[in-house]
């Protein structure tokens, strides 16, 4: 069965301290892999996506995803994290034979000042 | 978990006919749903959000006399999509609120043919 996995649902980190939100998936095959965000009240955002080529992918807002294949993971990382980043951050792998989405959990960041 | 249920998987419609997507949260009442689509090859996009007795909040460049929405209870959204067009082929997938962490929970999706 595929399935998608963040191992944290909820991450605490200093402003100004790297952060990274984890995630591993479990799809057949070579998968395209996402990151979305939610920001309180609002619907997803698209942060970044992985489909082939180089294992690091920079995407909005400065974060950035390294795709790692034989660990199947696909960790979100930002240098330095802002209060702003404070959210639901979800992973999520789409089957490269359909169209349908497998979402992670979610796991809710907290950046404090 | 909490599960949300969308209906139908998949859908082939004539040019012109109305399209009707059902999305229902099956253990929790979900306040707000929002509702997506993918272009080919593209992400995700916000259309819309619905909140359960009030109008849907459209995001920019979405029709709303298009894409009608319903959230009549805690439980059921539906988007309706009116007069089809094959441009109006795409995937959509709908989301929602709910759980006690209030967390976001999605349906599978649903690919809509228009020939």
């Amino acid at each position: 069965a595929q399935s998608v996995a963040q191992p944290e649902d909820q991450v605490n980190v200093a402003e100004g301290n790297p952060l990274t939100v984890k995630c591993t998936y479990s799809v057949s095959g070579n998968p395209y892999l996402f990151w979305y965000v939610q920001y309180p009240n609002r619907g997803l955002q698209f942060l970044l996506k992985y489909i082939t080529g180089d294992n690091l992918v920079k995407g909005s807002y400065g974060f950035e995803a390294e795709f790692n294949k034989s660990q199947t993971s696909f960790h979100l990382k930002k240098p330095s994290a802002l209060v702003s980043d404070s959210a639901l951050y979800f992973c999520a792998v789409r089957p490269p034979s359909g169209q349908n989405f497998v979402f992670g959990p979610g796991t809710r960041l907290s950046v404090l000042p | 978990g909490a599960v949300v249920s969308q209906h139908p998987s998949r859908v082939i419609c004539k040019s012109g006919t109305s399209v009707k997507i059902e999305c229902r949260s099956l253990d929790f009442q979900a306040t707000t749903m929002f509702w997506y689509r993918q272009f080919p090859k593209q992400s995700l996009m916000l259309m819309a959000t619905s909140n359960e007795g009030s109008k849907a909040t459209y995001e920019q460049g979405v029709e709303k006399d298009k894409f009608l929405i319903n959230h009549a209870s805690l439980t059921l959204s539906t988007l309706t999509v009116t007069s089809a067009h094959p441009e109006d082929s795409s995937f959509y997938i709908c989301s929602a609120v709910g759980g006690a962490n209030e967390k976001l929970f999605f349906g599978s999706g649903t690919q809509l043919s228009v020939l």
